[in-house]
């Protein structure tokens, strides 16, 4: 079964600085998705991509396919972007129902 | 018009009582899933219905049943209600199985006295 590794699990920025978030799995995937959770409670799938990189406004997913690694990235970052940000893969390499194993999220909080 | 709904998104209740979070998806995806948010906001999937066939039943209590009607519901009954059973249960849709976008329900939140 797949395994997930998240970090950093807390971080805490300045408004406008570069953020990193580093999401590691043990087993060949078909595709990795990033999530997030609003203070509020809500979840929202951000991207999920099996290859390269996906760009949406100031956030830039990565993925390594063969380092079994991904990156989230948020550029010029605001208050707005604190949230928990979730790593998610497909529990087994078959992908299929199996439904996903979860990174244990990394808070992140902007400062203004 | 909201793509996955659950009801209630908030519930209390005693030890002992059975209770049912209901979700329906209008996204006309295939496949439902289950998933449960303990206190420390660890995310775990439960069940995954594929057009109203269990796929996945993780190591989950048997006091926990899912139910599917029709593919757009995926209903989760819980029986004899358990303090350990206090969490946000998501319930989540996506059009293919494991390679499409995942659409997440609000939550629904269980507390259990």
């Amino acid at each position: 079964k797949n395994e997930v590794e998240q970090s950093p699990q807390n971080l805490t920025a300045q408004e406008g600085e570069f953020i990193t978030i580093n999401c590691s799995y043990s087993v060949g995937i078909s595709a990795l998705h990033w999530l997030q959770q609003h203070p509020g409670g809500g979840i929202v799938s951000l991207f999920m991509l099996s290859s390269g990189k996906k760009k949406h406004g100031r956030l830039i997913a990565t993925i390594n396919i063969q380092e079994k690694h991904s990156s989230l990235h948020i550029t010029a970052s605001h208050p707005r972007d604190s949230a928990v940000y979730i790593c998610a893969v497909p529990s087994y390499s078959g992908g299929g129902a199996d439904g996903l194993t979860f990174g244990k999220g990394t808070h992140l909080i902007i400062q203004p | 018009d909201t793509a996955v709904s659950q009801t209630p998104k908030y519930l209390v209740t005693q030890m002992g009582n059975d209770k049912s979070i209901k979700c329906e998806q209008n996204l006309g995806h295939d496949t439902m899933y289950w998933y449960k948010q303990d206190s420390k906001k660890f995310l775990k999937i439960m069940f995954s219905y594929n057009n109203k066939e269990l796929i996945i039943n993780e190591t989950v209590p048997n006091r926990f049943s899912p139910k599917s009607p029709d593919k757009a519901h995926l209903n989760l009954h819980i029986n004899s209600l358990e303090l350990g059973d206090s969490a946000v249960y998501f319930c989540a849709s996506s059009q293919d199985t494991g390679t499409g976008g995942l659409f997440f329900g609000e939550g629904s939140r269980l507390t259990v006295l």
